[in-house]
Parts: structure tokens; C-alpha cells; sequence
């Protein structure tokens, strides 16, 4: 089956606590992205990455890092989280092939992390 | 800088009765459209999109949107509610100017009563 999948899908850690979550496609696809979702606000994307060793800023980067090793995986590394990253994280894909720009995505079911 | 405006937080309508949830957007170059729809505790789920072509574009589940280009708008409609559409809908664009940010609406919740 076709599927996105994070790890964990709730999280509830202290400020300042590294933590790391995965996000895994088995669709060969080279774009993958992170958001996070906050009411009211929709979704904002973090970061995204185009392929293998390839990433660039979303809109609101400050406080995470990716890293983007193999086209599967794509984790979203926060190395001193804060409360104000509290919410709703979702990771998706999509082709590039053609008009990259065209195509749509597949999301993952989510993470809901809380700092506290 | 890309923008998409959905107007309105909540859209209640009857069962049977059609339904509109509006977006307008602001880009650059040249627009790419998407509709999503998450439901409780769900991922988001891709309904329909528009690249370039006919202005009516039909989706899944019976949805389908119209792209105005004067009005820089793509409302999502569907002729007939059901039930089973009440979920949180959000409208997404892309451009064609060489970068792939996506910009997302805030969402709409659409209530469907029976």
C-alpha cells in the first residue's frame, strides 16, 4: 500500500529535549515536505526537500532542521524544543516528474507533539 | 509573495442541498490549485487540482472546482451534500516561477446537517 508514515504519532517532551521525528514514503518520491498545522492558521510548511541532499526553507524554519539522506526518509530534527512548537506536524510527498510544480501531495497521519 | 484566502471559517448546509467553500489566492506567476479535505484525527487527502486547461475541474467523491482567473478565485463546490462531507477542507497553490513552496489556506469546516 501506497502510505506516508511518522513516528510517533503523539509525542509529549520537556523544553530543551532533542527530539527527532520520522517521516518514511514508499512511493520513490523525490519531494517530500514537512508542515505544521495550528488552528486558525492552516498549514505552514517547514521544510521541503527536492531530492537526496536537497532541502530548502519553508515558511517558518526557525527552531527545526532536516536532513534528508535517503529519498525515503525524510526526519524532522528539533534540537531544543520550545512550547512554542507545540502542534500538529505532518510530513507528505510527491512526484517530481514532468511539471514538478503540478503534482499533488500524499500526506502522512500526523504527529502530535507537545512541549511542555 | 503567493497568499491564499479562505473567507470563511465554517459552512453549514443541509443534506441534499449544494455546498460552497470559496478560496481566492495571490501569485506571482502562473497558479497551480489543490483542494484537500481532513477528517477528524486524519492526514490530509488531495480532491481535486487545477494546472491549466478547462476551468471546471471534477474531483473525488463528487466534488469539483471552478478556477475564475479575473477573480483569482477556485471554490470548491459539490451539487448534492452528504453527510460524510463534514470534514475541514483547505485550499493550496503553488506557482510556476521555479519554487515549490506551497501556501495553505486556513481551512474551512464544513458542516453537513442531516
Amino acid at each position: 500500500e501506497a502510505q506516508v508514515t511518522q513516528n510517533p504519532r503523539y509525542l509529549i517532551t520537556v523544553t530543551g529535549k532533542k527530539l527527532t521525528v520520522t517521516c518514511s514514503q514508499n512511493m520513490n518520491h523525490e519531494y517530500m515536505s514537512w508542515y505544521r498545522q495550528d488552528p486558525g492558521l492552516g498549514l505552514r510548511q517547514i521544510y521541503y526537500s527536492m531530492n537526496v541532499e536537497v532541502t530548502d526553507k519553508g515558511d517558518v524554519p526557525e527552531g527545526y532542521k532536516v536532513s534528508r539522506k535517503e529519498k525515503r526518509n525524510f526526519p524532522l530534527i528539533l534540537e531544543s524544543p520550545s512550547p512554542n512548537q507545540t502542534s500538529l506536524y505532518f510530513c507528505a510527498s510527491s512526484s517530481t516528474s514532468g511539471r514538478a510544480e503540478a503534482h499533488e501531495q500524499y500526506f502522512g497521519p500526523g504527529t502530535r507533539l507537545t512541549v511542555t | 509573495a503567493q497568499s491564499v484566502a479562505q473567507p470563511e471559517d465554517q459552512v453549514n448546509v443541509a443534506e441534499g442541498n449544494p455546498l460552497t467553500v470559496k478560496c481566492t489566492y495571490s501569485v506571482s506567476g502562473n497558479p497551480y490549485l489543490f483542494w484537500y479535505v481532513q477528517y477528524p484525527n486524519r492526514g490530509l487527502q488531495f480532491l481535486l487540482k487545477y494546472i491549466t486547461g478547462d476551468n471546471l475541474v471534477k474531483g473525488s467523491y463528487g466534488f469539483e472546482a471552478e478556477f475564475n482567473k479575473s477573480q483569482t478565485s477556485f471554490h470548491l463546490k459539490k451539487p448534492s451534500a452528504l453527510v460524510s462531507d463534514s470534514a475541514l477542507y483547505f485550499c493550496a497553490v503553488r506557482d510556476d516561477t521555479g519554487g515549490f513552496k506551497t501556501i495553505f489556506g486556513a481551512g474551512t469546516r464544513l458542516f453537513v446537517k442531516a
